[in-house]
């Protein structure tokens, strides 16, 4: 089975503090993803990436940035953290196209 | 502008009867769509999808129909059992190159099934 991992469950920040949200993936996927999710919203796309070191926005870019320095690892940063970026965070991963992305258990992001 | 949309926010069925989900798409290009359920506090799983080549894809008590000319898709679980209750998204991707495994999410909607 496909493992996707995120390194903590519920994390608190407070405001203007860089954030670090980090994931793993164990099954040499290519690609990366780096959603948000709010209520009545749905699943919305930061960031994802098709290759180490490669990235591109997603629809809600602003105020964010990631890193992929090693294929396993996909890490979303938020630069200056801001309340409006209270959300659940989830991170997910795929082989391809028409492939479903598997994804990691999501990490509650609360900034105060 | 939501290019996948599920109108309906939450829907109650009782246990052993048919769920119907339900969900409409803008874009043309969308050639592959994908349904997840979630529970609180646990990521999205990945239910069952369907290429824009058939129109019709069956794994259990899940099916999902796929109709292009409406640009409608919709998941049929039967009987609905209890442990069915979750949120459940609904998800395209397109054809572009470079984006082919990019999703666009739904809002969904939460699926209660009552005894």
């Amino acid at each position: 089975d496909v493992k996707v991992t995120q390194s903590s469950r519920y994390l608190v920040k407070r405001t203007g503090e860089k954030v670090f949200l980090e994931c793993v993936q164990d099954m040499d996927h290519e690609n990366m993803f780096w959603y948000r999710q709010d209520p009545g919203l749905g699943l919305r796309l930061i960031y994802f990436s098709y290759d180490v070191k490669m990235k591109e926005k997603g629809d809600i870019p602003e105020g964010y940035s990631v890193s992929r320095e090693k294929k396993e690892r996909f890490s979303l940063i938020l630069e200056s953290a801001s309340t409006n970026q209270t959300s659940m965070y989830l991170c997910a991963s795929t082989t391809g196209s028409n492939q479903p992305q598997h994804f990691g258990d999501g990490t509650r992001l609360s900034i105060l | 502008d939501q290019q996948v949309k599920q109108n309906s926010p939450s829907l109650s069925v009782q246990e052993g009867r048919i769920s119907i989900l339900n969900c409409d798409y803008t874009n043309s290009m969308f050639d592959y769509f994908l349904w997840y359920k979630k529970y609180p506090a646990e990521g999205p799983t990945f239910l069952i999808s369907i290429s824009s080549i058939k129109d019709k894809n069956e794994d259990g008590r899940f099916t999902v129909f796929l109709n292009k000319s409406a640009k409608h898709l919709s998941l049929h679980i039967v009987p609905s059992q209890p442990g069915d209750s979750a949120v459940y998204f609904c998800a395209a991707s397109d054809k572009e190159t470079g984006t082919a495994s990019k999703l666009t999410f739904g809002t969904g909607t939460r699926l209660q099934v009552t005894l």
